[in-house]
């Protein structure tokens, strides 16, 4: 099984839609849970982190459940510059961090 | 944010030659560093871990004498692929860590190399 699961999508949704991501991961021990996005032939660049309470950042929710080890990423009002590659990273200890493999979102006009 | 700066960007070299790659963390101490080749339209696949003044660990099926790794310094990581052929030909993202596990990765603008 592996470390963590994304749905590689691809998601195709249009302008001001709202789109949930979800990624599962296998440890229950995990410490650390991030969103990055990466674009199309360019570094991923940190989204935000999670943090198990959930946090918000402008159109972005990020939200961590514990119980059934997933994190999820919520866009609300879909942007065309929202179209890119969600990765999901967890930490499970020290310099252990798992990748999924990325859900690609299209926004459409 | 933390800002990490990765050099060359683009490399065109011919078969056989060695290259190296440079990754720096401007604003902050990397005591981990991370190596990443990923393939057009594929995951992004670690190659190595590098903690400073040790040596790398390398991923399973990574040739450690084809990718030389040098983590001197709490700020430089180098990469060297050496004696590179077409195969070789990716893109290189190193990412660095201040090494607590809380702390997210942060990635330095990749290297797309294109070994002729």
């Amino acid at each position: 099984r592996k470390e963590v699961e994304q749905d590689p999508g691809p998601f195709n949704v249009p302008e001001g839609a709202t789109v949930a991501f979800n990624c599962t991961y296998s440890n229950s021990a995990s410490q650390s849970f991030f969103w990055y996005r990466q674009d199309c032939r360019k570094e991923p660049k940190l989204l935000m982190s999670v943090y198990s309470s959930g946090n918000e950042d402008g159109r972005f929710t990020a939200q961590l459940n514990r119980a059934s080890q997933y994190i999820s990423l919520l866009i609300r009002d879909s942007k065309l510059s929202d179209s890119a590659t969600y990765l999901c990273v967890v930490n499970a200890w020290g310099n252990q961090f798992y990748f999924g493999t990325g859900t690609s979102l299209t926004v459409i006009p | 944010g933390a800002v990490v700066s990765q050099h060359p960007s683009w490399v065109i070299c011919k078969s056989g030659t060695s290259v190296k790659i440079e990754c720096r963390s401007l604003d902050f101490q990397a005591t981990t560093m991370f190596w990443y080749r990923q393939f057009p339209k594929q995951s992004l696949m670690l190659m190595a871990t590098s903690n400073e003044g040790s040596k790398a660990t390398y991923e399973q099926g990574v040739e450690k004498d084809k990718f030389l790794i040098n983590h001197a310094s709490l700020t430089l990581s180098t990469l060297t692929v050496t004696s590179a052929h077409p195969e070789d030909s990716s893109f290189y993202i190193c990412s660095a860590s201040g090494g607590l596990g809380n702390q997210p990765q942060h990635f330095g603008d990749g290297t797309r190399l294109s070994i002729l």
